[in-house]
């Protein structure tokens, strides 16, 4: 059974335009949310990670919204480049439980 | 710093034999663990480590054995290959459990 879901395997986005990737979680016992970006034949980069007593967190061009009661959160990056094009997994965990990763979004950033 | 590195990058192996996936970490970190990535299942999580002497299994164990003799170093190994291992390998550091991960570059394993 998959706790942590991304349910579009892609996302193609114009450059400049606001990229959304959304994951949800089945677990309510999850309190820390991470989301890492991964680039073909390169291992997983952390990217931004938020704490269940928060709903939002930001980054520069990064900002990660959680909704708790509709076990969901999402990914925002504004304005969209072409060096974000990469596929983005959404991770959960009960601290200090295990991390469970989702699927992964493909992000193709468009000219 | 190196980071997290994996050796090899590339590895055939035929059905039955055995092999050792290296991974070493130089950032002090106390929490190793390795992953498998597979298309559509994410990354799953195969043995974790919490310290050196200390393992234990994650989410899809079966067919892999762990060590962790030292802080830096966490081999994971192929008992009896199959194809059902045909992944690709991804060793990961942290301080703890519940700080990020730095991953390493990954291993692409082919089981014929």
């Amino acid at each position: 059974d998959q706790q942590v879901k991304q349910n579009s395997p892609s996302l193609s986005v114009q450059e400049g335009r606001i990229s959304i990737l959304n994951c949800d979680y089945t677990n309510s016992m999850f309190d820390y949310f991470l989301w890492y970006k991964k680039y073909p034949a390169e291992g997983p980069t952390f990217l931004i990670s938020i704490s269940s007593i928060k709903d939002k967190n930001e980054d520069g061009r990064f900002t990660v919204f959680l909704n708790k009661s509709a076990k969901h959160l999402s990914l925002h990056i504004v304005p969209s480049q072409p060096g974000d094009s990469a596929v983005y997994f959404c991770a959960a965990q009960s601290v200090p439980d295990k991390l469970i990763f989702g699927t992964g979004t493909r992000l193709q950033v468009f000219p | 710093n190196a980071g997290v590195t994996q050796t090899p990058k590339f590895q055939v192996l035929k059905t039955g034999q055995s092999m050792t996936l290296q991974c070493a970490q130089d950032m002090n970190h106390e929490y190793m663990s390795w992953y498998r990535q597979d298309p559509g299942m994410g990354l799953r999580l195969i043995h974790y480590s919490v310290g050196a002497g200390i393992t234990d299994q994650g989410e899809v164990p079966n067919g892999y054995n762990v060590s962790r003799s030292t802080t830096e170093d966490f081999p994971l190994r192929l008992l009896s290959a199959a194809p059902s291992q045909t992944s690709v390998y991804f060793c990961a550091s942290s301080y703890s459990p519940w700080t990020e991960q730095y991953f390493g570059p990954g291993t692409r394993l082919t089981v014929t």
